[in-house]
């Protein structure tokens, strides 16, 4: 049973301190989206990969936000420094990346982020 | 720009019953893609359907059913014979074609409670 993965699970930091989230795309999947939910927004899209390459992070505060593929089997998303406002549940998917988005995104569990 | 409405924030109904979720579109694409996902109390978020703008069939799997109707532009999604276990936060889910917007916007969900 093909699954996205994410670690850690839950994460609580202080503010100031450097966050780095991890999610393992689903084995053969060449697209990967990161998400945030927060209660006030909702769910949005924060960054998206193809191939490795990134091809969309308008979503993501630029100066404290940074999305990485080191590799096809890793995604990263990293804060620096964390704020308080940046508590939210982040969110992995990815897709087969399909011509014409055919193709369906698949979560992973989230990583629950608490900034104090 | 794009736009999901889920006018219902919070639906509680009796085991059994018929329950309709409401989802409501905005695109200006005229191919484009409509998903549901449901959120359960453990955070992950589970793909339901994925139904293409062509396709105006309704679909049925189970207990669960989804309309769409291009003219209205809406993709409501019912349960019949509701039980507990489908008690859950489900969110309606819009894509593009492509052209940049690659990524999911999501309506604000909607909260389903099934009391036993």
């Amino acid at each position: 049973d093909a699954r996205v993965t994410q670690t850690p699970r839950d994460k609580v930091t202080e503010m100031g301190q450097e966050v780095t989230m991890r999610c393992q795309p689903i084995l053969g999947h060449n697209t990967v989206f990161w998400y945030r939910q927060t209660m006030k927004q909702g769910l949005e899209l924060l960054a998206y990969f193809r191939n490795r390459a990134p091809l969309d992070d308008s979503g993501m505060p630029k100066d404290r936000f940074s999305a990485e593929m080191p590799d096809a089997t890793l995604a990263t998303l990293k804060i620096q420094p964390s704020e308080p406002r940046d508590s939210a549940v982040y969110f992995c998917a990815s897709g087969l990346g399909l011509a014409g988005n055919r193709d369906t995104q698949y979560f992973g569990p989230g990583t629950r982020l608490t900034v104090l | 720009a794009q736009k999901v409405t889920q006018a219902q924030t919070e639906i509680s109904v009796v085991e059994k019953e018929d329950v309709t979720l409401d989802c409501v579109y905005e695109t200006r694409d005229t191919t484009y893609y409509l998903f549901w996902y449901k959120q359960p109390p453990s955070g992950e978020l589970v793909f339901l359907i994925r139904r293409n703008s062509f396709d105006e069939q309704n679909e049925i799997s189970g207990r669960y059913s989804w309309n769409f109707q291009k003219s209205t532009s809406s993709f409501n999604f019912t349960i019949t014979a509701s039980q507990v276990v489908d008690s859950a936060v489900y969110f309606c889910a819009l894509r593009n074609l492509g052209g940049g917007a690659d990524g999911l916007t999501f309506g604000k969900g909607t909260h389903l409670i099934i009391q036993p």
